[in-house]
């Protein structure tokens, strides 16, 4: 069925490197993309998102980049932190309409070795 | 408030019995939500009300499970006959509505059915 699912489970980076995170999604209808993170015993945080009619949009050490041919949905994070570590999950919206809701992914969990 | 406030923070029932989890959104927000999220698992859609339009219940696991909101305010979450398997954390989320307006979601609300 429907779907957003994650490449990796896991990620474990040294402070400082770069991580990159991967998603991808399996409705072509999917028009809104959403990054959260999630730490231990928190509720998820919202990161940063982006539209179907951009491939690439920066935050605050955070990139998100869209690609529509293949469904694919990364987040990167530049010199990545110790306060980094938690769980990340991409969500999708797809409904037209007044309503919709975002449909999760699994969650990435990163570690980030001091 | 000055985020989304849940309450109880943490619930322990035995099982059979009713609980209700109460959502109090961000001021002026129109659109909330209630997700779930099992352990180590990412969020599943629950139930979702925008202004006055009737709610999207498609994500309600069984008729054991409902939700009530009153206006655009404080948003109650009934399961009736708890069994185990409703163990989980319950997330309340609101946004301003309309696609492409950030969810903010709350510390949820940890069930645990014993």
């Amino acid at each position: 069925g429907e779907s957003v699912g994650l490449h990796l489970p896991t990620l474990s980076v040294q402070e400082g490197d770069n991580s990159i995170i991967n998603c991808a999604y399996s409705n072509s209808a999917s028009d809104y993309f959403i990054w959260y993170k999630q730490e231990s015993g928190k509720g998820p945080q919202f990161i940063i998102d982006i539209r179907s009619n951009m491939d690439k949009r920066q935050g605050q050490r955070v990139t998100v980049l869209l690609n529509k041919t293949v469904k694919h949905l990364s987040l990167q994070i530049a010199a990545t932190q110790p306060g980094d570590s938690a769980v990340y999950f991409c969500a999708e919206s797809r409904s037209g309409g007044s309503n919709y809701k975002l449909t999760f992914g699994k969650g990435t969990l990163l570690t980030v070795n001091p | 408030g000055a985020g989304v406030s849940q309450s109880p923070s943490n619930k322990v029932t035995e099982k059979g019995k009713d609980v209700e989890l109460r959502c109090d959104p961000i001021s002026g927000h129109t659109a909330l939500y209630w997700y779930r999220q099992r352990l180590g698992q990412g969020l599943e859609f629950l139930i979702y009300f925008q202004g006055n339009s009737a709610p999207d219940k498609s994500g309600l696991p069984s008729d054991r499970f409902s939700a009530e909101r009153t206006g655009e305010s404080v948003s109650t979450l009934t399961i009736q006959r708890t069994q185990q398997e409703d163990s989980a954390v319950y997330l309340c989320a609101s946004s301003s509505g309309g696609k492409g307006n950030t969810i903010y979601f709350g510390e949820g609300s940890w069930l645990t059915v014993v």
